[in-house]
């Protein structure tokens, strides 16, 4: 079965600080992947995705994500986060049925001014 | 992007009563799904709504605890039955997009409380 880890539960930064969220999921065949985020109070938003070719995506916000298909990862990366970032990020996998995402755990970034 | 609005958008009920959660969106699309998120825990898929025919569940989900009805190509509902608190959750709607395969929209959500 397919899922997805994110190795962070809670992450603190300061502003400035460079930011990178782990997320490895487990599924042997093509898989499209997706990092959404969910700021206070607010909806599900997709930040960015990869379905194929350049594994380097860049998302809204400065955003970015490498896809490793080696290392089974996707992690999430931002080079200096601001406090609007303070949010909590979802990676997701789909590589079967269609439409059925499946969720890491999330990780909640908290950024201090 | 669908623009998805869901009611209510929080409630607060009783063990063993039931709830209808409605999830409408801005434009007609083929896919709906209903996710669950638990205090704590990730979102996980309840079930996949097709217009005009029954939805499929996924394993550990079944009808009779979450019917839903898709009458049309913008509308769905999401009933949690004869409710535990167990059941303490947000419950969210997303549609997949008509122009780009595998992407999801989101609704706000509706956070049950089953007391």
């Amino acid at each position: 079965a397919q899922s997805v880890s994110q190795h962070n539960h809670h992450v603190i930064l300061s502003e400035a600080a460079s930011l990178e969220l782990g997320c490895n999921y487990s599924y042997g065949g093509t898989v499209n992947l997706f990092w959404y985020v969910q700021y206070p109070g607010q909806h599900l938003q997709l930040l960015l995705k990869y379905f194929s070719g350049d594994p380097l995506v860049k998302g809204i916000k400065g955003f970015e994500a490498e896809f490793i298909k080696s290392k089974f990862s996707f992690n999430l990366r931002k080079p200096s986060v601001q406090w609007s970032d303070t949010a909590e990020y979802f990676c997701a996998v789909n590589g079967g049925s269609q439409g059925n995402l499946i969720f890491g755990k999330g990780t909640k970034l908290s950024v201090k001014p | 992007s669908a623009v998805i609005s869901q009611k209510p958008s929080r409630d607060i009920c009783q063990r063993g009563t039931s709830l209808t959660i409605q999830c409408q969106v801005d434009s007609q699309v083929t896919m709906m799904f209903w996710y669950r998120q638990q205090p704590g825990q990730s979102l996980t898929l309840i079930a996949t709504a097709n217009q005009g025919s029954e939805a499929t569940y996924e394993s550990g989900f079944v009808i009779d605890k979450f019917p839903i009805s898709r009458p049309n190509l913008t509308f769905s509902t999401l009933t949690v039955s004869n409710m535990s608190p167990e059941d303490s959750s947000i419950y969210l709607c997303s549609v997949e997009s008509s122009l780009i395969y595998n992407e999801q929209f989101f609704g706000p959500g509706t956070r049950l409380t089953v007391l």
